[in-house]
């Protein structure tokens, strides 16, 4: 059963604008990653953020992490074409055996 | 250095068919998974490796059986291939279970008619 729920599950904005992707999830976490996936490929290591951490930046993209929520964002900014892919969320739980991911957004940068 | 390589790309089966995926690392990680993706539904974790010699079922393991022969290859097998195993299915590693980063293969595309 999916552990985590992106939200929207779709957006599409304009070059230079920032988007926002949220991830919620049911049970106690390890930590939380998210990945891209471009139409036809693997999925791709964004960033992961422990349960110790409430925020991490890595290049253009920003995740944070509230615990007593249970949920996460994922922040791109100055979005370019090239960003247009699916992310997803994917959650560690406590026994750390494996990824349970989310259903993905789906993201359309127009030029 | 390839990363992490799956054979075939494509393949098409017919019901009752049986076929192996094949998964390799260069990477000298540890543990090894088999996802497959299906429209709207994310990756579910079909069986996963957490060491050389170790596998374990993961939510959608009926169907399948996998093999780990080595630290570097990792094997999916469908005996009889039913049109519900349609999807893709992608093969990914990371150091040590999934505390860390996964690296995913490029994915087999699947089509049982």
């Amino acid at each position: 059963s999916q552990q985590g729920e992106e939200d929207p599950q779709a957006l599409s904005i304009q070059e230079g604008e920032n988007a926002t992707m949220n991830c919620s999830y049911k049970t106690s976490i390890n930590n939380l990653q998210w990945y891209r996936q471009n139409s036809g490929r693997g999925l791709v290591h964004l960033i992961l953020i422990r349960s110790n951490e409430r925020e991490k930046h890595s290049g253009r993209l920003r995740v944070t992490l509230d615990t007593s929520k249970k949920s996460s964002s994922l922040l791109i900014t100055a979005s370019r074409a090239a960003d247009t892919a699916s992310y997803f969320c994917a959650t560690v739980g406590q026994a750390g055996t494996a990824l349970i991911f989310g259903k993905g957004t789906t993201l359309s940068v127009s030029s | 250095n390839a990363g992490v390589t799956q054979t075939p790309k494509f393949q098409v089966l017919k019901t009752g068919q049986s076929m192996t995926l094949q998964c390799a690392q260069d990477m000298n990680h540890n543990s090894m998974y088999w996802y497959r993706q299906d429209p709207g539904m994310g990756l579910r974790l079909i069986y996963y490796s957490a060491s050389e010699g170790t596998t374990d079922k993961g939510e959608v393991p009926n169907g399948y059986n996998v093999s780990r022969l080595n630290k570097r290859e990792f094997s999916l097998r469908l005996e009889s291939a039913a049109p519900s195993q349609t999807s893709v299915y992608f093969c990914a590693t990371t150091l040590s279970l999934s505390y860390n980063e996964q690296f995913f293969g490029p994915g087999t595309r699947l089509t049982v008619l």
